[in-house]
């Protein structure tokens, strides 16, 4: 089955700067990437996803990019702001398939 | 987005007792919703998918008499704590998708139960 790897872990950047996520998948057939970001309590929101016939993806100061060769995506935030600080998920499926969940990345932007 | 209904927000239950969660798509119909259950700073653990009008699809390793799932709607599926104990205190979300509009893999989910068995 599908395993995804998410990091780091944790990742405090100071106000303005960028930050990045990475996730590696194993199953080359799937084809939805999916981010998710959650707050203290709160519901995972989705944020952005991408589907594997385009390579990058931007939403304002949010951005993915996949490598399906390598297969790995990253989660590119810019111009950082003290309400980004959460727990962002990547995620991988196939169509129609159950989403496998990568095990969060803590991100602290300090103001 | 879509929104998706989860209650109670927060269960507190003696240990033996059987808690139930509720899970709505309010303004779509799910023909498929996914329960998670969430330790403090980990990730979502699918413990089951709930498929309307038949039996829920159980990952390895979760108990189904133990956590039993009715999707009797196309908008409600409901997930049932059976004979609680402190282990089972966790927190429980559920998550559909909306198929509208070519939507086919977005999930959303809802607000989260957080269980505590005394």
């Amino acid at each position: 089955g599908e395993n995804v790897e998410q990091h780091p872990s944790t990742l405090s950047v100071q106000e303005g700067d960028s930050a990045v996520i990475k996730c590696t998948y194993s199953d080359s057939a799937s084809n939805y990437f999916p981010w998710y970001k959650q707050e203290l309590g709160k519901r995972p929101q989705l944020i952005i996803d991408i589907r594997s016939n385009v390579g990058e993806k931007k939403d304002q100061r949010i951005a993915v990019t996949l490598n399906k060769t390598a297969k790995h995506f990253s989660l590119h935030i810019t111009e950082t702001q003290p309400e980004d600080s959460a727990v962002y998920f990547c995620a991988a499926s196939r169509s129609g398939n159950k989403l496998v969940f990568g095990a969060g990345t803590i991100l602290r932007v300090k103001s | 987005g879509a929104v998706v209904s989860q209650h109670p927000s927060w269960v507190i239950c003696k240990s033996g007792t059987s808690v139930k969660i509720e899970c709505r798509s309010l303004d779509f119909q799910a023909t498929t919703m996914f329960w998670y259950r969430q330790f403090p700073k980990q990730s979502l653990m699918l413990m089951a998918t709930s498929n309307e009008g038949s039996k829920a699809t159980y990952e390895q390793g979760v108990e189904k008499d133990k956590f039993l799932i009715n999707h009797a709607s196309l908008t409600l599926s409901t997930l049932t704590v059976t004979s609680a104990h402190p282990e089972d205190s966790s927190f429980y979300i559920c998550s559909a998708r909306d198929q509208r509009g070519g939507l086919l893999e977005k999930l959303f989910f809802g607000s989260g139960t957080q269980l505590s068995v005394l």
